[in-house]
């Protein structure tokens, strides 16, 4: 099945580092959402981003719709043991009615 | 407002059986989506159901079905079932369909089949 490619596939960091990751598309996308999902639960909803350019934040986490349209990245700053997790990109291009998924980061924090 | 809740969390079935799977989604959403997740596949778009319409599809075989009542709650059926169908199935629901919406999750239903 089709997926975004997102990057990097997994992340050890220490305490309090700041976390960056991506998300590309081969095709513009018009909607971009962030999702994180722990062990044996579903995604939940951490951003959503509906226009190129737009930075929005939650919390620790900032992602932006990137100009181009293709990519989107997640950022978590001063990362801390509970940010451990899978972080999951999606994305909808006009004219199509799903939205296709990324690969996953997995993020994994030491203390 | 209460998540979306699917049941049962947790099955094991035996190849050749048949399971149904339920998901209600959250209050006032009216579009249910379905999504196939493995290790090696990551997440895979089943279907989508609006208004009790199946208004999308993804590339699976036909033992996956579903359907969507009245109240939006949705179930997914599959058939005659294979080693490779066990996974991780997740509902999403959102206001709008197509996609044109924020999905919401649902905690998934692990399904073993042995």
């Amino acid at each position: 099945g089709q997926q975004l490619n997102q990057s990097p596939q997994s992340m050890f960091i220490q305490e309090g580092e700041d976390v960056s990751m991506n998300c590309t598309s081969s095709s513009i996308f018009n909607t971009w959402l962030w999702y994180k999902q722990e062990p044996g639960e579903g995604p939940v909803l951490l951003i959503a981003l509906y226009k190129a350019g737009e930075l929005t934040s939650n919390g620790r986490l900032t992602a932006q719709f990137g100009i181009t349209r293709k990519d989107s990245f997640l950022n978590i700053s001063a990362s801390i043991p509970s940010d451990v997790g899978i972080y999951f990109c999606a994305g909808r291009s006009s004219g199509t009615y799903k939205y296709i998924f990324g690969t996953g980061t997995r993020l994994k924090v030491l203390a | 407002k209460a998540g979306v809740t699917q049941t049962p969390r947790y099955l094991i079935k035996t190849r050749g059986q048949q399971v149904t799977l339920s998901c209600s989604p959250i209050s006032g959403h009216r579009s249910v989506s379905w999504y196939q997740q493995t290790p090696g596949q990551g997440l895979q778009f089943l279907f989508e159901y609006f208004s009790e319409t199946q208004r999308n599809k993804g590339n699976f075989p036909g033992r996956f079905s579903g359907r969507q009542f009245s109240n939006s709650r949705s179930e997914m059926n599959v058939s005659t079932l294979e080693l490779g169908d066990s996974a991780l199935y997740l509902c999403a629901s959102s206001l709008s369909p197509g996609g044109t919406d924020t999905q919401y999750f649902g905690p998934g239903t692990r399904l073993t089949v042995l």
